[in-house]
C-alpha cells in the first residue's frame, strides 16, 4: 500500500476565495473519510463516503462546503467563499471494507485563510 | 451524543518513566475504541485498538483496556522514550452505535514529552 495521499499539504488564500482539496485513499478502500482539525483539538467528523456514495455529513458542513467522490476512488472538498474560521487541517481517512473499523489517515492538508 | 474526554496535557516525563494517559468515553451501543499517535509534522497513526470489553490493546509497548464498567481505555507504557514524544488522542467509533458510519470521534488530545 502506498498509503492516503491528500493534496496540497498546505495551501494560504485570502478570505472569499474557493479552494479545493484532493484525497487519494488506499488502493481498493470503500470507505472515505474527511475531518477537520482545529489547532490543540481533536479531528472532528465532516462528511464520509461509501464508495462513491455520500452518505452523511455533519452540521459543521455548511453550504460552502462541498465534497465530492466521483467513481468511488479519489475524492476532493471544497471550500467557497472562505473564511478566517476554515483555517485549519484536513484529513482525510480510508478504510477498506464496510465493516471495518481501522481507518488509515493522510498527512492532511493546512489551510490557512488570511 | 457519544463523546471522549482525556486529561489534559502536557505531560512531561523522564525517560524510562511510567505512562498513564487517561481516557473515559461516552456512548450509547458497544463501540470500538482506538489510540491514535500524531509525530511532529506527520499524520495519525493507529497505536491499538479494541473492539469489545474486556479486551486489551497492545503495540510498541503501549497498551490499553476496553472497561466497561468504568468507560475508560487507559494508554499506559512501562517505560516511555524520548521517541515516544508525540501527540496521543483516544477515540471510539460509531460502528455499533447511532449512525454507523463508522466516523471516529476523538478526544482532544494529550501531548507527551520525554526529556533525556
Amino acid at each position: 500500500d502506498t498509503g492516503v495521499s491528500q493534496n496540497p499539504r498546505h495551501k494560504i488564500t485570502k478570505r472569499g476565495q474557493n479552494v479545493t482539496f484532493r484525497c487519494d485513499p488506499i488502493s481498493e478502500h470503500n470507505r472515505l473519510y474527511w475531518y477537520r482539525q482545529t489547532l490543540g483539538q481533536g479531528p472532528e467528523f465532516l462528511t464520509y463516503f461509501q464508495n462513491e456514495a455520500q452518505l452523511e455529513k455533519s452540521r459543521l458542513l455548511s453550504d460552502r462546503f462541498s465534497a465530492e467522490r466521483p467513481k468511488g476512488s479519489f475524492s476532493t472538498l471544497e471550500i467557497q467563499r472562505t473564511e478566517q474560521g476554515d483555517s485549519a487541517m484536513y484529513l482525510c481517512a480510508s478504510s477498506p471494507r464496510p465493516a471495518a473499523e481501522t481507518q488509515y489517515f493522510g498527512p492532511g492538508t493546512r489551510l490557512l485563510v488570511l | 451524543g457519544n463523546s471522549v474526554t482525556q486529561m489534559e496535557g502536557p505531560v512531561t516525563l523522564s525517560e524510562e518513566a511510567f505512562l498513564t494517559i487517561n481516557c473515559t468515553y461516552t456512548a450509547t451501543g458497544y463501540p470500538s475504541l482506538f489510540w491514535y499517535v500524531q509525530y511532529p509534522g506527520e499524520g495519525l497513526q493507529l497505536l491499538l485498538k479494541a473492539t469489545k470489553a474486556d479486551d486489551k490493546g497492545s503495540n510498541k509497548g503501549f497498551e490499553a483496556t476496553y472497561r466497561k464498567e468504568t468507560t475508560s481505555f487507559h494508554l499506559e507504557k512501562g517505560s516511555v522514550q524520548v521517541s515516544d514524544s508525540a501527540v496521543y488522542f483516544c477515540a471510539l467509533s460509531d460502528l455499533d452505535g447511532s449512525s454507523n458510519t463508522g466516523k471516529l470521534i476523538f478526544g482532544q488530545g494529550t501531548t507527551l514529552q520525554v526529556k533525556p
